[in-house]
């Protein structure tokens, strides 16, 4: 199994532009979600899925959209980048253990530089 | 929603000391309290988590002690080596419907001095 896999691994955008950010998982996790990380303030969430075609919002998701079409893929999508979307996101997924709790699997992270 | 705080951000050590990371939850009925190691340019790896069921957990030199009535947890590293080197996460969960959705302290950055 691969786990979860981000790309791409460094990205640099200029102010206004758009891009995805990808997600996989072979795992054939039913929660997926995505992370960013700022330093000093731990890993944040942005918006998570608990199956395909749900999804719903976390802490930070301003700036941020989201869909899950199927159970492996979750990516993330910036419409009109700023430069405090600088940060380095990171998507993981889980699945329910027996006593109702699941552990998360991280992808490698994606680091991302608004200008 | 769920609040955690940890402490301390920073903690240094030397080799074979022990070390302890404290972290402190809002929602009552969070009932899952993961720990996370993440080393330099790495993801976060889940080290060893603990269950409202369970007052204390260990595995080797890591440990975990979750205090339900007063909403803390701590994570205890006994005989430190340099490899302990990287910045720790705790997190609460309340399991559930919300089983994967995890809120996170702000971390701490662990140096083993050799």
């Amino acid at each position: 199994n691969a786990g979860v896999t981000q790309t791409p691994k460094f990205q640099v955008l200029k102010t206004g532009q758009s891009m995805t950010l990808q997600c996989a998982q072979d795992m054939n996790h039913e929660y997926m979600s995505w992370y960013r990380q700022d330093p000093g303030m731990g890993l944040r969430l942005i918006h998570y899925s608990v199956g395909a075609g749900i999804t719903d919002q976390g802490e930070v998701p301003n700036g941020y959209n989201v869909s899950r079409s199927t159970t492996e893929d979750f990516p993330l999508r910036l419409l009109s980048a700023a430069p405090s979307q600088t940060s380095v996101y990171f998507c993981a997924s889980s699945s329910r253990g027996s006593d109702g709790t699941g552990e998360l699997f991280f992808g490698e992270g994606s680091r991302l530089t608004v200008l | 929603g769920e609040n955690v705080e940890q402490h301390p951000s920073t903690l240094s050590v030397q080799e074979g000391d022990s070390a302890v990371i404290k972290c402190t939850y809002s929602d009552s009925a969070s009932n899952y309290f993961p720990w996370y190691k993440q080393e330099l340019g790495k993801r976060p790896q889940l080290i060893i988590d603990i269950r409202s069921n369970v007052g204390e957990k260990k595995d080797q030199r890591i440990a975990v002690t979750l205090n339900k009535t007063a909403k803390h947890f701590s994570l205890h590293i006994t005989e430190t080596q340099p490899e302990d080197s990287a910045v720790y996460f705790c997190a609460a969960s309340t399991g559930g419907t919300s089983y994967g959705k995890l809120t996170f302290g702000q971390g701490t950055i662990l140096t083993v001095h050799p």
